[in-house]
């Protein structure tokens, strides 16, 4: 099984419609987590951090389900320029490396 | 978040040459890291850099091939040696724990697209 495994997509859905990604992850005593935005051809940007309680910024929700071992991100109202890759990211904690998510394609539709 | 630079961005080499890529961050950190992310795919860690002492590196990953410095806080480099067509991909450098950062909340450089011919 994958450390951190994400359905790649592609998502295709049109403007104004909600989205949401699932990832999984396998390490049960992860204690980071965060989604990262990548548009073709630049480097990852981070999105949000994802807490045990859940957050949210504007259209864009992020729930942790820890019994599940799942993250997932919700994005409403979607706008053309949402179209982009969206990686999952898990992570120890403290100053150690993280995993990354192979990521999940959204393109939004006019 | 930090500002982090990348030298150069693109270029393009000729089988068995080396190229080496410079990252340099505005502020101290902790951890510095370079990633590979070959098209259509997701990154994947090549070493982590420490600070005054020889790079952490992933499995498939060895110092011959990649060899990385980190001479301070600041700054680290990362090269790709006797290079083949196979190593043709972005290669990223990021960086974890600036002031105000959380855990394993890392920022990335723009990368650096290296074609091999």
């Amino acid at each position: 099984r994958k450390e951190v495994e994400q359905d790649p997509g592609p998502f295709n859905v049109p403007e104004g419609a909600t989205v949401a990604f699932n990832c999984t992850y396998s390490n049960s005593a992860s204690q980071s987590f965060f989604w990262y935005r990548q548009d073709c051809r630049k480097e990852p940007k981070l999105l949000m951090s994802v807490y045990s309680s859940g957050n949210e910024d504007g259209r864009f929700t992020a729930q942790l389900n820890r019994a599940s071992q799942y993250i997932s991100l919700l994005i409403r109202d979607s706008k053309l320029s949402d179209s982009a890759t969206y990686l999952c990211v898990v992570g120890p904690g403290g100053y150690q490396k993280v995993t990354f998510g192979i990521g999940t394609k959204l393109q939004v539709i006019p | 978040s930090a500002v982090i630079s990348q030298k150069p961005s693109r270029d393009i080499c000729q089988r068995g040459t080396s190229l080496t890529i410079q990252c340099q961050v505005d502020s101290q950190v902790t951890m510095m890291f370079w990633y590979r992310q070959q098209p259509g795919q997701s990154l994947t860690l090549i070493a982590t850099a420490n600070q005054g002492s020889e790079a952490t590196y992933e499995s498939g990953f060895v110092i011959d091939k990649f060899p990385i410095s980190r001479p301070n806080l600041t700054f680290s480099t990362l090269t790709v040696s006797n290079m083949s067509p196979e190593d043709s991909s972005i290669y990223l450098c990021s960086v974890d724990g600036t002031s105000g950062s959380s855990y394993n909340e890392q920022f990335f450089g723009p990368g650096t697209r290296l074609t091999v011919l």
